[in-house]
């Protein structure tokens, strides 16, 4: 996991509270993306950065908006949490070359009460 | 929609025994196929990539295998150790993703207990 670093590792927040989940890599690569993993569910897209400056909304998008204002960083807000957001959320670039490898950040888990 | 079926959900098995996961998927056209081992509370590694032109790919003990005729793949472990305890996910990429957003497709896992 190393090259993708995620901040904060655990957070609680009471419903309705704000915060910012933050996600840097050190590798220069262009495309970033959120995801969130449940039990049973496995991972599912919140959103994707194919550049600086781009996003596209993935599969679960409602709730979160993001930011990918410089090619290291690309965070993901959640304006009014919901106890529906209580997740583990993992950051994750994937490579050029070789093969299109996909590298995880370590994760940040989230619980809204 | 694309999907992907890992089977079994999980398995236990004994230290030193082999075993293999299963991966079916029905993305098509496809571009690749991964495999990625997931410790408890930590984020998925990559294990092996696999293009759609490729049978078989190795890490180590860990050996896998594609049959893009049937959309199937497979993940063989070799002389499993304690370590080797994780969830795997099988991940497919499409050919042509459309809207940005690479259209990755993951699997839920298959959750592997070693027991000594």
């Amino acid at each position: 996991n190393a090259g993708v670093t995620q901040t904060p590792k655990f957070q609680v927040l009471k419903t309705g509270q704000s915060m910012t989940l933050q996600c840097a890599q050190d590798m220069n690569h262009n495309s970033m993306y959120w995801y969130r993993q449940d039990p049973g569910m496995g991972l599912r897209l919140i959103y994707y950065s194919a550049s600086e400056g781009t996003t596209d909304k993935g599969e679960v998008p409602n709730g979160y908006n993001v930011s990918r204002l410089n090619k290291r960083e690309f965070s993901l807000r959640l304006e009014s949490a919901a106890p529906s957001q209580t997740s583990v959320y993992f950051c994750a670039l994937r490579a050029s070359l070789p093969g299109n490898t996909i590298y995880f950040g370590e994760g940040s888990w989230l619980t809204v009460v | 929609k694309n999907q992907v079926e890992q089977s079994p959900q999980s398995l236990i098995i004994l230290e030193g025994k082999n075993c293999t996961l299963q991966c079916n998927y029905t993305v098509s056209p496809f571009s690749n196929l991964r495999w990625y081992k997931q410790d408890t509370g930590r984020g998925p590694v990559s294990l092996t990539i696999m293009t759609f032109s490729e049978n078989t790919k190795s890490n180590g003990r860990y050996t896998a295998t594609l049959d893009a005729d049937t959309k199937q793949s497979s993940l063989h472990i070799t002389a499993s150790q304690l370590s080797d305890s994780a969830s795997y996910i099988c991940v497919v990429s499409p050919m042509y993703s459309g809207g940005g957003a690479d259209g990755l497709t993951f699997g839920k896992g298959t959750h592997l207990i070693i027991q000594p």
